[in-house]
């Protein structure tokens, strides 16, 4: 049973450039969300999706977009990148229906933007 | 708003004692979930143990168990004989049931076990 998979692993861009991370959610997952996380500090919550819809979002500007596609599988976009968006991305993955109340983290996506 | 405080930023701790790491919170809502997670420097958030707001008993996992005292609006983590391994961050973060799986995180203890 595959857990939360994320890629790329590691990264490097120019600001003012686009990116997008990926991530698959666990087996029988429905729900992604997307957290950010700077050096030395918690995460912090940037959307979810589920339904293939956006259904919160944290204070995060426009700049970060998401998507859910019909698998449950979810990409982030960022664009017109900052030297402040430099950070670890975290995919979590969780059910809205089924048994259990724990959420699941990827290894995350280590975004440089240079 | 929810909040999370840890108090700790770091702690030491020598390989096969027990250690327990802080964690407060704070809300409105009666119906939350408590989740903790150790993070060791790859990155990947490893989930350790959960406890329902209305769980009448302390959640356990292995050598983890969580010291719920909802009065006091805690949930400290307390390892059991450590390891080496267990030497990471560690983060305590609350769901708001009624705000769908929107996790709020600490700000994250560095757990070191000395040999």
């Amino acid at each position: 049973d595959a857990g939360v998979t994320q890629s790329p692993t590691h990264l490097i861009k120019t600001r003012g450039q686009q990116v997008t991370l990926r991530c698959s959610p666990k087996s029988g997952h429905d729900t992604v969300s997307w957290y950010q996380q700077a050096l030395g500090q918690g995460p912090q919550f940037i959307f979810q999706y589920y339904e293939e819809e956006e259904r919160q979002r944290g204070n995060f500007p426009d700049r970060f977009s998401g998507h859910q596609f019909p698998n449950y599988s979810s990409e982030l976009n960022v664009n017109a990148l900052l030297l402040g968006d430099s950070a670890l991305y975290l995919c979590a993955s969780s059910s809205r229906t089924g048994v259990g109340n724990t959420i699941y983290f990827g290894e995350g996506s280590w975004l440089t933007v240079v | 708003a929810q909040k999370i405080t840890q108090t700790q930023p770091g702690m030491f701790v020598q390989e096969k004692e027990a250690v327990t790491l802080d964690c407060t919170y704070d809300t409105s809502d009666p119906s939350y979930g408590l989740f903790w997670y150790k993070q060791p420097s790859s990155g990947e958030m490893i989930f350790l143990i959960y406890q329902g707001s209305y769980d009448q008993q302390n959640a356990t996992e292995g050598r983890y168990s969580l010291n719920f005292q909802k009065a006091r609006k805690s949930a400290n983590l307390v390892i059991s004989a450590s390891q080496l391994g267990d030497s990471a961050m560690y983060f305590c973060a609350m769901r708001d049931d009624n705000a769908g799986n929107m996790l709020t995180f600490g700000g994250g203890t560095r757990l070191m076990v000395k040999p």
